[in-house]
């Protein structure tokens, strides 16, 4: 059974810092990842997705990479800002589903 | 485009009633959509997997008796919470799927009293 994790669970960083969020997955077979973000109260919004076939991701200050044999992934996010203060969701969908396998997420908070 | 709403955003029901949320895929046409359960703090756990014109799969542990789905069309879903208990309260997301992407509702924020 594929299960994500993330690491850290929340995460507090002044404003302009560089961070990393963190996620792994149990089985390597999967057809792409995703990384979201939930605003309190909210939906989901898309970040970034990765396949399989692909190493990283980049759209603006937000950089996601994947190493898909180890089973993990990264989210860098350069100068943060406080309007970033969300959580961050890491899904997969493994490679003969259709299902999206979330892990827990890291509340990040950007301090001013 | 790829727009899903959800309705009603927010809803308080009193115990043992039916709720039902509504699912739609604005501007396309999903053969399957996706609904979700999200406990404070907590990430999205998928209750079940709708297909249209279909039976609704259901992940294991989900009550498929306490929650109705009908995926009557290709742009609307709808689950249906029976016999609500305050153990159903939570934040119920959908999504709809279209070429490979699921595109995710804003969420419905269930409290039973």
């Amino acid at each position: 059974k594929q299960e994500v994790t993330q690491i850290p669970a929340a995460l507090s960083v002044p404003e302009g810092e560089n961070l990393v969020l963190n996620c792994s997955f149990t089985d390597s077979a999967i057809y792409n990842l995703q990384w979201f973000r939930q605003d309190p109260g909210k939906g989901l919004t898309s970040l970034l997705l990765i396949q399989s076939s692909q190493r990283e991701q980049t759209s603006g200050r937000l950089n996601a990479s994947l190493d898909k044999s180890s089973g993990r992934s990264t989210l860098y996010i350069a100068a943060s800002q406080p309007g970033d203060s969300a959580t961050y969701l890491c899904a997969v969908i493994e490679e003969y589903g259709n299902k999206l396998v979330f892990g827990a997420g890291t509340i990040l908070r950007v301090k001013s | 485009g790829a727009v899903v709403s959800q309705h009603p955003s927010r809803v308080i029901c009193k115990s043992g009633t039916s709720v039902k949320i509504e699912c739609r895929s604005l501007d396309f046409q999903a053969t399957t959509m996706f609904w979700y359960r999200q406990f404070p703090k907590q990430s999205l756990m998928l209750m079940a997997t709708s297909n249209e014109g279909s039976k609704a799969t259901y992940e294991q542990g989900v009550e498929k008796d306490k929650f109705l789905i009908n995926h009557a069309s290709l742009t609307l879903s709808t689950l249906t919470v029976t016999s609500a208990h305050p153990e159903d309260s939570s934040f119920y997301i959908c999504s709809a799927s279209q070429q490979e992407t699921q595109y995710f509702g804003p969420g419905t924020r269930l409290l039973v009293l």
